[in-house]
């Protein structure tokens, strides 16, 4: 196990409303993802870590933003969900240079 | 703008059959990733490929790249009913340390 906590592993909540996902890793690794998951699409890139403080776009980026203070946590940020941002979001870190990225457990996160 | 596609999309297979699972992706690129996903879990890392020509094996399951035609395969030999999952092939753009995903494939293995 690498050590991904995504945090929570479930949440409902209202449109409108701020909401922030936690990725928590416990091995020092330097790159961190944010994926969503939808039915017929893969998965997606938001946003990546690159070390902290240093961040950029993925491919649907447009509504989220992250933040990373310290190396072992990711944060994910929807200031203000909306239903189309329903999904299961997934953390990833990469291990080292030409390792698989190794995923956490998925957050399903539901925005009436 | 790398895509990825993956073929089919869907299958349904007998056990005791052979298959094949194609990845097309649309850039140049040497470094691919399979994965597999069970039902409502997390992603597990199956094959890394990261040269033409590499071939990597593992129980019933075998993957090739082939660089020069963007396709990558990942063949089922004798399927049996525990391979049925969702297999997804991952590419990373350019040595970027980004991965695009194909849409990934349904595999149900049927007795």
């Amino acid at each position: 196990d690498a050590g991904i906590t995504q945090s929570p592993r479930h949440k409902v909540t209202e449109t409108g409303t701020p909401v922030t996902l936690r990725c928590h890793q416990t091995e020092n690794h330097r790159y961190m993802y944010w994926y969503r998951q939808d039915p017929g699409h893969g998965l997606r890139l938001i946003h990546y870590s690159y070390g902290v403080k240093d961040t950029d776009k993925g491919e649907v980026s447009d509504g989220y933003s992250v933040s990373r203070s310290k190396t072992e946590d990711f944060l994910l940020t929807l200031e203000s969900a909306t239903s189309s941002q329903t999904s299961v979001y997934f953390c990833a870190i990469r291990p080292g240079v030409l390792k698989p990225q190794h995923f956490g457990d998925g957050t399903r996160l539901s925005i009436l | 703008e790398l895509k990825v596609e993956q073929n089919p999309l869907f299958l349904s297979m007998q056990e005791g059959k052979n298959y094949t699972i194609y990845c097309n992706y649309s850039t140049t690129s040497d470094r691919l990733y399979w994965y597999r996903q069970d039902p409502g879990k997390s992603l597990e890392s199956l094959f890394v490929l990261l040269s033409n020509g590499a071939v990597k094996q593992e129980g019933r399951l075998m993957a090739s790249l082939d660089t020069k035609a963007r396709l990558s395969t990942l063949h089922i030999t004798a399927a049996v009913h525990d391979l049925s999952a969702t297999y997804f092939c991952a590419v990373d753009i350019g040595g970027s340390e980004k991965l695009v995903f194909g849409k990934g494939t349904k595999l149900t293995v049927n007795p």
